[in-house]
């Protein structure tokens, strides 16, 4: 069974600044997808950037980016120039392509972002 | 696109009531939707994997008499809580896979928040 481990349950960053959350996984497979949703008070899960494990090249999305490190199944969101909007529940999440459309999302336990103005 | 529609957004029921959650694609076939319940600060927490037609799978430790899905149809799966109790109050979240993009991400729905006194 695949496993997600976010071992950092709260973080801050100053607004404009840059912040890295950390994921590690744990998988026999080698083709599956990595997921990062962000969860505001809101409770809507939003989806932030996705990779993946096929290829190389980290994926970007604006001021998002990530460091997916294959071999120490390892894969950090690396958010730039903070912004208030940004505080919120991020979930690291991997999902097996094996299955198909039945393959489930394994989240990691979450970590709170907060942004001090 | 992709949207999923959830409702109710909340919810409060008397204990040994029972009550119904409607989780909809309202612009794609969901081949596949998904439960999750969720306590506050917590990680989503897999319920059942629902497809359209057939019974659900329902994760280790999830009573399946008391938490009752159907999956109708390609946009349209149920969750009922049957007889609720005060430790049934939580967030439950809908997902839904898109037919035949099976390595997209899930799209969520809203969530509904249920509360039984």
């Amino acid at each position: 069974a695949q496993t997600v481990t976010q071992s950092q349950p709260e973080m801050s960053v100053q607004e404009a600044e840059t912040v890295t959350l950390s994921c590690t996984y744990d998988t026999s497979e080698s083709d599956y997808y990595l997921f990062w949703y962000k969860q505001p008070p809101s409770r809507q899960m939003i989806l932030v950037i996705r990779q993946e494990a096929y290829k190389q090249q980290n994926a970007t999305e604006n001021r998002f980016s990530v460091n997916f490190q294959k071999a120490a199944k390892s894969f950090s969101l690396k958010i730039s120039d903070s912004q208030l909007g940004d505080a919120a529940m991020y979930f690291c999440a991997y999902r097996s392509r094996r299955t198909g459309a039945n393959s489930k999302l394994t989240f990691g336990k979450g970590i709170t972002l907060s942004v001090r103005p | 696109g992709a949207v999923v529609s959830q409702h109710p957004s909340w919810v409060i029921c008397k204990s040994g009531t029972s009550v119904k959650i409607e989780c909809r694609s309202l612009d794609f076939q969901a081949t596949t939707m998904f439960w999750y319940r969720q306590f506050p600060k917590q990680s989503l927490m897999l319920m059942a994997t629902s497809n359209e037609g057939s019974k659900a799978t329902y994760e280790q430790g999830v009573e399946k008499d008391k938490f009752l899905i159907n999956h109708a149809s390609l946009t349209l799966s149920t969750l009922t809580v049957t007889s609720a109790h005060p430790e049934d109050s939580s967030f439950y979240i809908c997902s839904a896979s898109v037919r035949r993009e099976y390595n997209s991400p899930l799209h969520f729905g809203n969530g509904t928040r249920l509360t039984v006194t």
